[in-house]
């Protein structure tokens, strides 16, 4: 089993859409989580970071559930700039090593 | 404010060649990572540094070797290349866990 896992997606959504993407971790130890977006060909970004009380920044939400080791993003209002690839990151008590999902690709169109 | 700068962003070899790829950080991170990352994997972890003079083999370790020259850099060197090693490459920095900067990667072909 993987220790983080995602729907590869393609999720195709029209612009002004809600969308959300879970993510599970198999590790409970587990201590830190985030978001991060890469476009085509591009280096990964953080996009957030996920805390226990669920957090907020304009249109994307970041949830963590603890007791069900998932993790999910909701965005907004979707653009067409948010089109990209959103991995789902984890890491574990102690290290700071991280370690990624393989990624659900977003597809916003017209 | 350059972050993470990775060199060369291209490059192909053929199968047997060797070549390092280099990596610079300017944020004073004292972790670095090297990972690649393949269609359908996601993000492999080659080789880390916690800190300057140590390094620790991560998820994919075998073909590569590593050297944290100081804290600003950490190169990754390809010995024998083989035509499994193409891949896009990618360099980090952190410092703890909160949040990597990665450089913009290297696309190597091995033919």
């Amino acid at each position: 089993r993987k220790e983080v896992e995602q729907d590869p997606g393609p999720f195709n959504v029209p612009e002004g859409a809600t969308v959300a993407f879970n993510c599970t971790y198999s590790n409970s130890a587990s201590q830190s989580f985030f978001w991060y977006r890469q476009d085509c060909r591009k280096e990964p970004k953080l996009l957030m970071s996920v805390y226990s009380s669920g957090n907020e920044d304009g249109r994307f939400t970041a949830q963590l559930n603890r007791a069900s080791q998932y993790i999910s993003l909701l965005i907004r209002d979707s653009k067409l700039s948010d089109s990209a690839t959103y991995l789902c990151v984890v890491n574990t008590y102690n290290t700071d090593k991280l370690i990624f999902g393989t990624g659900t690709r977003l597809q916003v169109f017209p | 404010n350059a972050g993470v700068t990775q060199t060369p962003k291209f490059q192909v070899l053929k199968t047997g060649q060797s070549m390092t790829l280099q990596c610079a950080q300017d944020m004073n991170h004292n972790s670095m990572y090297w990972y690649r990352q393949d269609p359908g994997m996601g993000l492999r972890l080659i080789y880390y540094s916690a800190s300057e003079g140590t390094t620790d083999k991560g998820e994919v370790p075998n073909g590569y070797n590593v050297s944290r020259l100081n804290k600003r850099e950490f190169s990754l060197r390809l010995e024998s290349a083989a035509p499994s090693q193409t891949s896009v490459y990618f360099c980090a920095s952190s410092e703890r866990s909160y949040g990597y900067t990665f450089g913009s990667g290297t696309r190597l072909t091995v033919v």
